[in-house]
């Protein structure tokens, strides 16, 4: 079974607004990062929290991560219509896990 | 510099057959990992290469397999394919490996679409 699972699967929002993602995983990790894939793409790496850092901020991003909980939370600030792809958590520890992603549209 | 590359960007082939992808990585990019990405499985990681030596492997049988050759191109095999190896599959580098699956930042090719008849 996956490692990370996301909330919401889907998410549509006006540009401007903000987008929160949400990641729970299963086992001890030694990093948690986000990915964005546009439409059945490559990815593209967003940021890299690792597991003794609670915070981390990256233009408008913003991820947090506790491990008490084992859940991870993306942000995104002021939303463009640019930032419509799916959003993936990743987990590495003894394996490498993706999250099942979560598909954001957002409205121009 | 230029980015991952990986050929074909498509292929179609039938059950059974045997199917080789390539990935060229990011040039200085030591460390080489392959993924699986379909709609029921999500993004599966396949193994990940550094100077030329398997160093971690995902859940996946024996009929997976890779290579990576001493200018970091690295290629996957899928033998006997079946209708479910249907997939897009996605090679990511790394400038180096950290020991652990995915410990460091990738950079990911546009992706293999492999279909299976």
């Amino acid at each position: 079974s996956q490692q990370g699972e996301e909330d919401p699967q889907a998410l549509s929002i006006q540009e401007g607004e903000n987008a929160t993602m949400n990641c729970s995983y299963k086992t001890s990790i030694n990093n948690l990062q986000w990915y964005r894939q546009n439409s059945g793409r490559g990815l593209v790496h967003l940021i890299l929290i690792r597991s003794n850092e609670r915070e981390k901020h990256s233009g408008r991003l913003r991820v947090t991560l506790d491990t008490s909980k084992k859940s991870s939370s993306l942000l995104i600030t002021a939303s463009r219509a640019a930032d419509t792809a799916s959003y993936f958590c990743a987990t590495s520890g003894n394996q490498f896990y993706f999250g099942t992603g979560t598909s954001l549209t957002v409205i121009p | 510099k230029a980015g991952v590359t990986q050929t074909p960007r498509y292929l179609i082939k039938t059950r059974g057959q045997q199917v080789t992808l390539s990935c060229s990585p990011i040039s200085g990019h030591r460390s080489v990992s392959w993924y699986q990405q379909t709609p029921g499985q999500g993004l599966q990681f396949l193994f990940e290469y550094f100077s030329e030596t398997q160093r971690n492997k995902g859940n996946f049988p024996g009929r997976f397999s890779g290579r990576q050759f001493s200018n970091s191109r690295s290629e996957m095999n899928v033998s006997t394919l079946e209708l479910g190896d249907s997939a897009l599959y996605l090679c990511a580098s790394s400038l180096v490996t950290s020991g652990a699956p995915g410990g460091n930042e990738q950079f990911f090719g546009p992706g293999t679409r492999l279909t299976v008849l």
